[in-house]
């Protein structure tokens, strides 16, 4: 079964500086992942998504991952954070066969920006 | 844009209630899902359906049961709510393929007393 692993439930970083959220995947067939963001009392919304067409993904709002299968790594990057990114993450990865469309999340990761 | 809609953001029940939560798409998403999220255990997978009145178990289903009567509609029952469901549920769809990814509605919070 396909697993992910966040590295890091908090991250902390200045405003301005880069931001990379780690997201390490398992799994036995290639992958499909996700990431979503989470603001406070709200549900989660698509960040960017790895479908094989391209190893190096760009998302909203200035976000970008690099799918690195030799690392077994699907990391989330930012060249310069914002206040506004201050939220929760999550990396996923969507399950194939008899369980087609079923996504298995990681623990999520808070970031917090500082002024 | 897919719009998911959660009927209710914050619930307050009682021990025993039976409590209906429910969730409308309007995509004509083929597949829906429940989660629950927790601090600190991310977000597990309570029920998903992949059709009208079909079901699947997910991860944590005790406690708990669903219904789709219609391919927009799906509804989380909890038969008799306990105090370890408080939590914030969420309610997903997708399109009926495995490289889609989830849209969300905004989430309800339960509170079981």
């Amino acid at each position: 079964a396909q697993s992910v692993t966040q590295l890091g439930s908090h991250v902390s970083v200045s405003e301005g500086a880069l931001v990379l959220l780690r997201c390490n995947y398992s799994s036995s067939v290639p992958p499909y992942l996700f990431w979503y963001v989470q603001y406070p009392n709200q549900g989660l919304q698509l960040l960017l998504k790895y479908t094989s067409a391209a190893t190096l993904v760009k998302g909203i709002n200035g976000f970008e991952a690099e799918f690195k299968k030799s690392e077994t790594s699907f990391h989330l990057t930012k060249p310069s954070a914002h206040m506004s990114d201050a939220a929760e993450y999550f990396c996923a990865v969507n399950q194939g066969g008899t369980n087609a469309g079923k996504s298995t999340f990681g623990d999520g990761t808070t970031l917090t920006v500082k002024p | 844009d897919v719009k998911v809609t959660q009927s209710s953001r914050y619930l307050v029940k009682r021990t025993g209630e039976k409590v209906f939560l429910e969730c409308v798409q309007d995509m004509d998403h083929e597949n829906m899902f429940w989660y629950r999220q927790d601090p600190g255990l991310g977000l597990r997978l309570i029920y998903f359906s992949y059709d009208v009145k079909m079901k699947e178990k997910g991860d944590i289903p005790e406690g708990y049961s669903v219904s789709r009567e219609k391919k927009e509609r799906f509804s989380l029952i909890l038969e008799s709510a306990s105090t370890n469901q408080t939590s914030m549920y969420l309610c997903a769809s997708s399109l009926g393929r495995y490289y889609s990814p989830l849209h969300f509605g905004n989430g309800t919070r339960l509170t079981v007393t």
